[in-house]
């Protein structure tokens, strides 16, 4: 166990939809990654916060959206959803910003499928 | 941004036997290169990590070692064990980038008992 936690487990829903996952830090952890995992993508970076503050931006489409709120917890909306949004979902946690290069600790993501 | 390239994405090996898994970076400024071991399904999970300013790391069956001028590094397991059957991803961060990891596409390591 990482100390990362992410809700929900499993996501179903259909095209055209909104949904948001949930992703609380390992305690003292400040900084917050979302990934997402596709067969043919592999692990992309998608977004990064910080203490509350977006610091880096990835492959993320303008469809989704994420922030992290004052406890450190961050959500990731992903809106009008495709078939092709259909993958893993990664939150990571590291104590800092990062700058310097530091350990990721992976959540067990969330698995979202989009019929 | 910085491209890393994993090779190979499949590897089958007796039990007992050695893997090696190697990958190339792009950008002459990442300084931390991960490697990660993902189960089916489940998250990926530090196995051993490596800074620009060490040239080897060694952790019981498993190291890493980086050539900075040709920019690749590779994770070598010895006396492999069924158990180490997983999919392996490495990684580079570059700092004036944040920590964000750029990810090699992964290989499957296969132990055969």
């Amino acid at each position: 166990d990482s100390g990362v936690t992410q809700t929900p487990k499993h996501l179903i829903t259909a095209t055209g939809q909104r949904v948001t996952l949930r992703c609380s830090p390992r305690s003292g952890d400040l900084s917050v990654y979302w990934y997402q995992q596709s067969l043919d993508q592999g692990l992309q970076f998608l977004i990064h916060y910080y203490n509350g503050e977006e610091r880096a931006k990835g492959n993320i489409l303008e469809r989704f959206s994420a922030q992290q709120f004052p406890d450190l917890h961050s959500e990731l909306n992903l809106s009008s959803l495709e078939l092709g949004d259909s993958a893993l979902y990664f939150c990571a946690s590291s104590v800092e910003s990062g700058m310097f290069g530091e350990t990721q600790y992976f959540g067990p993501g969330t698995r979202l499928l989009v019929l | 941004g910085e491209n890393v390239e994993q090779h190979p994405s499949t590897l089958s090996v007796q039990e007992g036997d050695s893997a090696v898994i190697k990958c190339t970076y792009s950008d002459s400024a990442s300084n931390y290169f991960p490697w990660y071991k993902q189960e089916l399904g489940k998250r990926p999970q530090l196995i051993i990590d490596i800074r620009s300013n060490v040239g080897e790391k060694k952790d019981q069956r498993i190291a890493v070692t980086l050539n900075k001028t040709a920019k690749h590094f590779s994770l070598h397991i010895t006396e492999t064990q069924p158990e180490d059957s997983a999919v392996y991803f490495c990684a580079a961060s570059t700092p004036n980038t944040g920590n964000q990891f750029y990810f090699g596409t992964g290989t499957s390591l296969t132990v055969i008992p």
